[in-house]
């Protein structure tokens, strides 16, 4: 069974502050996604991640993968206010008859205080 | 806008009912998927159907039911509802493989949150 998981499951900083957030997974994946998702709403796909050593950025977000370490990170680079809301990576397995699973980390909630 | 759609926004209901929640995916999109998200259980995926076939199946309970009709449009049946059911519910969904390399991104569309009272 695949294992996803997030650390830190909360994160308080200052405007203006880097940090990074971990993804950890258990079975070989070559396919990660990060989504944000605001307080009662939906999921946003921030990033696709399909290959080892993939990094993407959009804005002060970050997400790089390394397969073999089975780890993802999320760096966020001087944070702002905006960026406050739970950041979710997701896992895809193969689960047969050409489909892919996501597995779900528990998530992190960033609030990025003034 | 993700481009999926799901109906209704907000349902509440009592212990013991019925309810149905309704999905339609991205135009293009053959695979539907559910998800419920709840406080303490997190996301979890529930059940996946590719162009009216159930392909893949989460931790669905044997309460709960879905179907994908021939418009691709899916339903969730939630019976037999306790108030551990109460939960948003989202659907996703996904482009078909294509042949070359996808990236079977889901798109996640509003959710409904169900309350059971």
């Amino acid at each position: 069974e695949l294992k996803v998981e997030q650390n830190p499951l909360f994160l308080s900083m200052q405007e203006g502050k880097n940090y990074t957030i971990y993804c950890n997974y258990s079975t070989t994946s070559d396919r990660l996604y990060w989504y944000r998702q605001d307080p009662g709403k939906s999921l946003e796909s921030l990033f696709v991640l399909l290959s080892n050593g993939a990094v993407k950025q959009e804005g002060r977000l970050m997400a790089s993968l390394d397969t073999k370490a089975r780890l993802s990170t999320l760096h966020i680079t001087a944070a702002v206010h905006d960026l406050s809301a739970t950041y979710f990576c997701a896992v895809s397995a193969y689960s047969g008859a050409g489909s892919y699973q996501l597995t779900f980390g528990k998530g992190t909630k960033l609030s990025v205080i003034p | 806008d993700s481009g999926v759609t799901q109906t209704p926004k907000h349902l509440i209901t009592a212990t013991g009912q019925r309810v149905t929640l309704r999905c339609s995916p991205r135009s293009g999109d053959l695979s539907v998927y559910w998800y419920q998200q709840s406080l303490d259980q997190g996301l979890q995926f529930l059940i996946q159907y590719y162009n009216g076939e159930e392909r893949a199946k989460g931790n669905i309970l044997e309460r709960f039911s879905a179907q994908q009709f021939p418009d691709l449009h899916s339903e969730l049946n939630l019976s037999s509802l306790e108030l551990g059911d109460s939960a948003l519910y989202f659907c996703a969904s996904s482009v078909r493989p294509s042949g070359a390399l996808n990236s079977y991104e889901q798109y996640f569309g509003p959710g409904t949150r169900l309350t059971v009272t």
